[in-house]
């Protein structure tokens, strides 16, 4: 089965602090998403890539820097964290993008004081 | 671009009811269908996908109905159990590209 794993699992960190989320996917997969959460919204797509060097802006980019170092590792960085960035978000991947099954992480929940 | 209502945001069924999830889309030329079970603290996992050309599709308990006249798309748990406590989100794309995600539905199922 797919796997996708995430780090940190839980983080908390101040308004302004810089935040890297990390997520490695073992699949060989082409693309990779970030989303984020919330209650009421569901999943928002922050940035998505579709190989190494290669990055997508989503739907609520705002905020939000994403890298592909490598086919297996996608980051997600918030340079200048502010409240309204907190949280939970999920890390997926999938082979191609749209008709094709997405898994995903266990998820990173941050809060922003 | 897409936009996707799902209801009802909370469901609360006794075990061995069925428990229906509705979501409604706007663009006409959606073409891929999916059903997402997030259980606790845990990522989606996907329950079951559909093509448009398809108007129902059945798998272990599980009934997907798609009425692509009035961009509706359902999700019907027959008999549900207390291991179909979970969220729910329906997905759906237009094809190559990205998936929009309902807002999700909280399940409760009641022993």
């Amino acid at each position: 089965e797919a796997a996708v794993t995430q780090s940190p699992r839980n983080k908390v960190t101040v308004t302004g602090g810089n935040v890297t989320l990390s997520c490695r996917q073992t699949n060989s997969h082409n693309y990779m998403y970030w989303y984020r959460q919330d209650t009421g919204h569901g999943l928002r797509l922050i940035h998505y890539s579709y190989g190494a060097g290669n990055l997508q802006i989503g739907d609520v980019p705002d905020g939000y820097k994403a890298t592909r170092t490598t086919q297996e590792d996608f980051f997600l960085l918030l340079e200048l964290a502010s409240p309204s960035q907190t949280s939970l978000y999920f890390c997926a991947s999938s082979s191609r993008e749209g008709q094709d099954t997405q898994y995903f992480g266990p998820g990173t929940r941050l809060l922003v004081l | 671009g897409e936009q996707v209502e799902q209801r009802p945001p909370h469901l609360s069924v006794r075990e061995g009811d069925s428990a229906i999830i509705i979501c409604t889309y706007t663009d006409s030329a959606t073409a891929y269908f999916s059903w997402y079970k997030q259980e606790a603290g845990a990522g989606l996992q996907l329950l079951m996908s559909v093509l448009s050309n398809v108007d129902r599709k059945e798998e272990q308990g599980l009934t997907v109905l798609l009425n692509k006249k009035d961009k509706r798309l359902s999700l019907n748990l027959t008999a549900a159990h207390p291991g179909d406590s979970a969220v729910y989100f329906c997905a759906v794309t237009n094809m190559g590209y990205k998936l929009t995600f309902g807002t999700g539905t909280s399940l409760l199922v009641d022993p």
